[in-house]
């Protein structure tokens, strides 16, 4: 199984501004996602960060609200732009390799005053 | 779409016993994946048991088993023995063949009382 790394951990932003939250993977991967957790809630995927081209993004997200890279097999980054309390929640990235099966990182707890 | 419901927000079970969660899932697909994922404090979303449908065994890992139903489209999770530990965030998904689409269920909080 792949072990996955989230920065920041945690943040408590202002609203308007943007966060950068990087993943990081111990090894190359074929697939990796973003979800959102809001409080109490299940998993919601944000989008699938494709390798070397554009993110695919569920109905509801959109690219300008939610910019994601993945410059090479073992790193993304989620951005949360203009940020508003609706977008404290917990963001959680995972990857998958040659199996089918996710694996999470620890997840990073936005709260935006 | 695919939809994945579990109709038991919370459950609790002694320390030792075994308990059961719940889970359904609708889809047309003929081959997908099933999991069961924890979620505890730490909220780590930890890999807990996967199945594959066209595999009619059902899936065992020590103290963890499931139950796959695929005619009733049922996938429960059984924990026997259970623990101060496995107290957590329950939740089960389901994933298509090629894994770019996995949904989870709103989950299962399972409290282990000593």
């Amino acid at each position: 199984s792949a072990v996955i790394s989230q920065k920041p951990s945690r943040d408590i932003c202002q609203r308007g501004t943007s966060l950068t939250i990087q993943c990081q993977v111990d090894s190359q991967v074929t697939m990796m996602f973003w979800y959102r957790q809001q409080p109490g809630q299940s998993l919601t995927l944000i989008a699938t960060a494709n390798q070397g081209s554009e993110a695919t993004y569920e109905s509801g997200f959109v690219i300008d609200k939610f910019p994601i890279s993945r410059p090479n097999l073992t790193f993304s980054t989620l951005t949360v732009s203009n940020m508003s309390p609706e977008d404290s929640s917990i963001y959680l990235c995972s990857a998958a390799g040659n199996t089918d099966t996710q694996y999470f990182g620890p997840g990073t707890r936005l709260t935006v005053l | 779409a695919q939809t994945v419901t579990q109709s038991q927000p919370e459950m609790s079970v002694q320390e030792a016993e075994t308990v059961t969660l719940s889970c359904t899932y609708d889809t047309s697909e003929s081959n997908y994946y099933l999991f069961w994922y924890k979620q505890p404090p730490s909220r780590q979303m930890i890999l807990v048991i996967r199945q594959e449908a066209y595999k009619q065994q059902n899936a065992t890992e020590n103290r963890f088993s499931v139950n796959f139903q695929k005619a009733a489209k049922s996938f429960s999770l059984k924990i026997s023995d259970s623990q101060l530990g496995d107290t957590a965030m329950y939740f089960c998904a389901f994933a298509r063949d090629n894994n770019n689409d996995m949904r989870f269920g709103a989950g299962t909080r399972l409290t282990v009382k000593p």
